[in-house]
This record gives C-alpha cells, structure tokens and sequence, in this order.
C-alpha cells in the first residue's frame, strides 16, 4: 500500500463547476497535508496546506483534513480552464524527519 | 531571487555511464530533496536530506547516492546509470522546521538512458 493514495482521473468538470479531489494517507503521525498543482512539463506549484482538522479556504480553494479517517481533499470552486493540471497530494510522514511523500496525482481537465 | 536551481536542465547518457544531477537552494532551507516522476507514478521520493550532515533514503534509493555538500547543495549520482532511470528528477527544499514544510520545486531535469 503506498503512503499516499490519490485517483489518478483523469477527473473531467465543466466550466463553473465544483471540482473535488480526494487524498488518502496511511501514517497516523502525519502532521502536515499539502496540495501541489503541475501543469504539464512544469515543476509542481504549492496551492494549499493545512495542518488542523477542518477546512480551510483560500479564494476558489478549500482544503479539508479529517485526521481520524487520514483523509483530505481539495475542493475547487467556480473551475475554470486553466485549472486544467495534474493535482498531488503531498503529506509529510516519519514524524520529525520531515519526509514529504506524494500521492500520484489527479489529472484535472476543465471542460469550457 | 533564484530560489532552488538544478543542472543539468537535459542530459542523454549511455547504459553504464555515470553523473551526478546538481541542485543549490539560496532559500536557506534546512531540508532538501531528491524526487523522479514518471509518467503516472507521481513524484517518488529517491532520498531526502533533514538538515545538514544527514540524508536518508526515500521511496525508490536503489542505484542512487546523495551528497548534502553543505546546507545549500544537495547533489544526486547515479554510478551505473540503466534504462530504468529514464525519468524527471526534480530536487526540492524546505524550512522543515515544525510545520514549514512547505516544499519548493527546481525546473526540473530531463534525464533518457539509451
């Protein structure tokens, strides 16, 4: 089982629509919870992160962290084209050693 | 402001041959990493350095050694290079401190293994 476990899609919204990406993690110590977008042929960009139980919203973005289930997602509202990418799942694992473990990402594409 | 820079950006090596991928940060960032990315796989994790003087091996180490030089550079070696290694390295960095491990990205190296 790998550490991290994400539906690699490819997930296909129409244009205004709520996109909802799902992550799972197997190590119970995870402290911290980051989701990455790609854009094909460049480096993975950093859109959200969160280290609480809960939501958190950042414009279009929400991330959600439910620790007990070892579960977080990221909903992206009102999506538009260019939002079209591959989104990683990112979660540091190993307690304090910092070791941040990706998911195999979700392919997004948002249909105009 | 540089940020985290790899080189080479492209390289073609021959079954057998070696190189060492190079990565600086100038974020002053405790942690380093190694990553590959091949297509549907995500980014695997190769080694990873916590903190100056440490590295440790990651998701896929097999066939790869690191040197944390010194806090800003983290270099990979491939000594025997395969085939299998055909991928995208990209090298990361981070605070790595408490909950800042915010990981930022280099451009990334293309690497083929005829």
């Amino acid at each position: 089982q790998k550490e991290v476990e994400q539906n690699s899609g490819p997930l296909s919204v129409p244009e205004g629509a709520i996109a909802s990406l799902n992550c799972t993690y197997s190590d119970r110590g995870s402290q911290s919870f980051f989701w990455y977008r790609q854009y094909s042929g460049k480096s993975p960009e950093l859109i959200m992160f969160i280290y609480s139980n809960g939501d958190k919203e950042d414009g279009r973005f929400t991330a959600q962290l439910n620790k007990a289930s070892q579960y977080v997602s990221l909903l992206i509202r009102d999506s538009q084209p260019s939002d079209s990418a591959t989104y990683l799942c990112a979660v540091t694992v190993g307690g304090a050693t910092n070791k941040l473990i990706f998911g195999t990402g979700t392919l997004l594409a948002v249909q105009p | 402001n540089a940020g985290v820079t790899q080189t080479p950006k492209f390289q073609v090596l021959k079954t057998g041959q070696s190189m060492t991928l190079q990565c600086a940060q100038d974020m002053n960032h405790n942690s380093m990493y190694w990553y590959r990315q091949d297509p549907g796989m995500g980014l695997r994790l190769i080694y990873y350095s916590a903190s100056e003087g440490t590295t440790d091996k990651g998701e896929v180490p097999n066939g790869y050694n690191v040197s944390r030089l010194n806090k800003r550079e983290f270099s990979l070696r491939l000594e025997s290079a395969a085939p299998s290694q055909t991928s995208v390295y990209f090298c990361a960095s981070s605070e790595g401190v408490g909950m800042n491990t915010e990981a930022f990205f280099g451009q990334g190296t293309r690497l083929t293994v005829v």
